[in-house]
């Protein structure tokens, strides 16, 4: 079946500081994988995504590779801002479904100033 | 351009009522899909509609129903409510019901059953 994980948290940086939150996942065929991102009091957004392998996606300074060898999609940022807090979830599409999405349990990331 | 409205904000009800909950897409928006979230379980998908139809359907209990109007708004309802059914429910329109394509979400209704 299909499944995402992602790394627990809840995290807390401090401004300027570097991310990494793990997502990996488990799927039939070969799933697109998405970040989207959920600020306190909204919708989720589409944050950024990558639909096949060694696709890098790229939004707003953060990156994640999609990488099938290690069925992994993990997210990256290279100088967290206070505005990044908020709830982060890793999530996939299995191509059969088409807006079927099937989420992580999402990380909270905290910027302290 | 207006972004995806679900109203009521916020519902509270009783175990054993029912519920309706509505949505209302971006405007031009064909494809309304729902979740489900909650502090155990995550998101999860309850449904797909495109066009009036339902395209695709996630793995709740026939409780849990939905329709969609030809002016793509769609409510989801839930019948004979559990205490398990608290949770944010979110709401998602696109364009089309294209794989790989952007969801647009909305803030949510927050159901409390009591």
């Amino acid at each position: 079946g299909n499944s995402v994980t992602q790394m627990e948290g809840p995290v807390t940086l401090s401004e300027e500081a570097f991310l990494t939150i793990n997502c990996t996942y488990t799927a039939t065929g070969y799933p697109s994988l998405f970040w989207y991102v959920q600020y306190p009091g909204e919708g989720l957004q589409l944050l950024l995504k990558a639909t096949k392998a060694d696709d890098k996606g790229s939004n707003k300074g953060f990156e994640a590779t999609y990488r099938k060898e290690t069925t992994s999609f993990h997210l990256e940022k290279g100088s967290v801002q206070v505005s990044d807090s908020a709830v982060y979830f890793c999530a996939l599409s299995d191509q059969t479904g088409a807006n079927n999405l099937f989420f992580g349990t999402g990380t909270r990331l905290t910027v302290i100033p | 351009k207006a972004g995806v409205t679900q109203t009521p904000r916020y519902l509270i009800k009783t175990r054993g009522q029912q519920v309706t909950l509505s949505c209302s897409p971006i405007s031009g928006h064909r494809s309304v899909s729902w979740y489900q979230q909650t502090p155990g379980q995550g998101l999860q998908f309850l449904f797909e509609y495109f066009s009036e139809t339902q395209r695709n359907k996630g793995n709740f209990p026939g409780r849990f129903s939905g329709r969609q109007f030809s002016n793509s708004r769609s409510e989801m309802n839930v019948s004979t409510l559990e205490l398990g059914d608290s949770a944010l429910y979110l709401c998602a329109s696109s364009p089309a019901s294209e794989i790989n394509e952007k969801l647009f979400f909305g803030s949510g209704t927050q159901l409390s059953v009591l």
